[in-house]
C-alpha cells in the first residue's frame, strides 16, 4: 500500500517568513495529493489540494508543489501570521480523493514566532 | 449545509462493553469515509463507503471493529467489546465522489 513520509515533525519560523513542508509517496499510481490544517481539538480542514496532472497550485499565501518523477510534494506559505500556527497533513491517494481513502503523513507542527 | 455530524461528540466507556459512534454525511456526497486518529499512529483510514457499500475494510484493526451504511444519510462504526487501546479520535469524513474530503468534529473516545 501507500506510504507518505512528512518531514520536519515540528518547525518554528518567525512572523512573516516563509514556511516549506515536504512530503513524498512511494506509490506512483497517487495522483491525488491535499494538505490539510488542524489546530488543537479541532476537525482536520482541506486547505489546498493538487492533481497529478498539475506541477504547482497557488491559493493566496499557500502554495503546493509536485514532483512526479521524484514522487515528492511540497507546502509553500509565505508571510506567515500567527493563525498559520498548527498542525499540517500531508496526504495522498489514488484517484479523485472521493473514491478512494487518504494516506496521511505523520503531521507537522508549525509554530509561528511573534 | 450542516457538514458532516458526528455523534457522540465525546464518549467513555470501561472496557469490554459495547460503543457505537453516528456519522451523518453531508447531503449529495456519495463517498463515506471513517478515519481514527491517535498521538502513536496519526490518522488512519479504517473503511470507506461509495454509495452505501464497503469498498476498502483493511484498515479496520480487529474483528472488533465492525461499520454498517444502511442509507446514504447515515453510517455506523461499532465497537465491540471495546478496549483501552481502542482510545482516540474518531473522525468520519464524506466527498462527493472523486473530490475533496470533508471532516466531521470528530469523535473523542476513552475506554477505561
Amino acid at each position: 500500500g501507500e506510504n507518505v513520509e512528512q518531514h520536519p515533525s515540528t518547525l518554528s519560523v518567525q512572523e512573516g517568513d516563509s514556511a516549506v513542508i515536504k512530503c513524498t509517496y512511494s506509490d506512483s499510481a497517487s495522483n491525488y495529493f491535499p494538505w490539510y490544517k488542524q489546530e488543537l481539538g479541532k476537525r482536520p480542514q482541506l486547505i489546498i489540494d493538487i492533481r497529478s496532472n498539475v506541477g504547482e497550485k497557488k491559493d493566496q499565501r499557500i502554495a503546493v508543489t509536485l514532483n512526479k518523477t521524484a514522487k515528492h510534494f511540497s507546502l509553500h506559505i509565505t508571510e506567515t501570521q500567527p493563525e498559520d500556527s498548527a498542525v499540517y497533513f500531508c496526504a495522498a491517494s489514488m484517484s479523485g480523493g472521493g473514491a478512494d481513502g487518504l494516506t496521511f503523513g505523520k503531521g507537522t507542527h508549525l509554530i509561528i514566532q511573534p | 449545509d450542516a457538514g458532516v455530524i458526528q455523534s457522540p461528540r465525546h464518549e467513555v466507556t470501561e472496557m469490554g462493553q459495547e460503543v457505537t459512534l453516528r456519522c451523518k454525511p453531508i447531503s449529495g456526497h456519495n463517498s463515506l469515509f471513517w478515519y481514527r486518529q491517535t498521538m502513536m499512529r496519526g490518522l488512519e483510514l479504517l473503511i470507506y463507503f461509495n454509495n452505501n457499500v464497503p469498498i476498502d475494510d483493511s484498515g479496520m484493526p480487529e474483528d472488533r471493529f465492525s461499520a454498517k451504511m444502511p442509507n446514504a444519510s447515515f453510517s455506523t462504526l461499532k465497537i465491540q467489546p471495546s478496549e483501552p487501546r481502542d482510545s482516540a479520535v474518531y473522525f468520519c469524513a464524506s466527498s462527493p465522489q472523486g473530490l475533496e474530503q470533508y471532516f466531521g468534529p470528530g469523535t473523542r473516545l476513552t475506554v477505561t
